[in-house]
């Protein structure tokens, strides 16, 4: 079992609906990262949460860190948001490292 | 700023050939990391540096082998490439606000 586990694997949706996507993870933390990687393949760096919630533009990633849960949420989507979206985390034990989840794929339809 | 650089973007190899993945960053940042991505999969670290002259294995370290002599260079080597080595290599390097990726190397080996 992966440490952190992304939901929905695939997600399909209009244009203009709102977007949530979530990661679990099962170990102690001390910093998340959401990134999303463009079907050309680069990946860019969204939010690092160590707690709260944080906003840019139409993103926003929360964390519960009593609960080892984060969401993203997209507000008014659009087909440019249309990239997998990745979570990891930095685990406590071993500060300089990252693990991933398997990504989200989201697809926003016109 | 360029900020991380890759090369090459593709490479072929045969079995048993050795190739170097070169990475370069102008930011300064202490920590640099490489990755691959096999489809399905989350990103497994290879290797990962906190600083010139320091090194350490990540997940997935067999294989390859990394130097830093500098800040800016963080090359990662295959000595004796095997099909099991075929993914998309990506460099990164972070500060305490976020990740910075390279744009990806996709190696095919036969």
């Amino acid at each position: 079992k992966n440490e952190v586990e992304q939901s929905p694997q695939n997600l399909t949706a209009q244009e203009g609906e709102f977007i949530t996507i979530n990661c679990s993870y099962s170990v102690g933390i001390s910093a998340l990262h959401w990134l999303q990687q463009h079907p050309g393949g680069g990946i860019v760096s969204l939010f690092m949460l160590s707690s709260g919630k944080k906003k840019h533009g139409r993103l926003i990633a929360t964390i519960n860190i009593q609960e080892k849960h984060s969401s993203l949420h997209i507000t008014a989507s659009h087909p440019r948001d249309s990239a997998v979206y990745i979570c990891a985390v930095r685990k406590l034990e071993t500060g300089n490292q990252f693990y991933f989840g398997t990504g989200t794929s989201l697809t926003v339809i016109p | 700023n360029a900020g991380v650089t890759q090369t090459p973007k593709f490479r072929i190899l045969k079995i048993g050939q050795s190739m170097t993945l070169q990475c370069t960053q102008d930011m300064n940042h202490n920590y640099m990391y490489w990755y691959r991505q096999d489809p399905g999969m989350g990103l497994k670290l290879i290797y990962y540096s906190v600083g010139a002259g320091i090194t350490d294995k990540g997940e997935v370290p067999n294989g390859y082998n990394v130097s830093r002599s500098t800040t800016e260079d963080f090359p990662l080597r295959l000595e004796l490439a095997a099909p099991s080595q075929t993914s998309v290599y990506f460099c990164a390097s972070t500060t305490p606000g976020g990740y910075t990726f390279g744009s990806g190397t996709r190696l095919t080996v036969v």
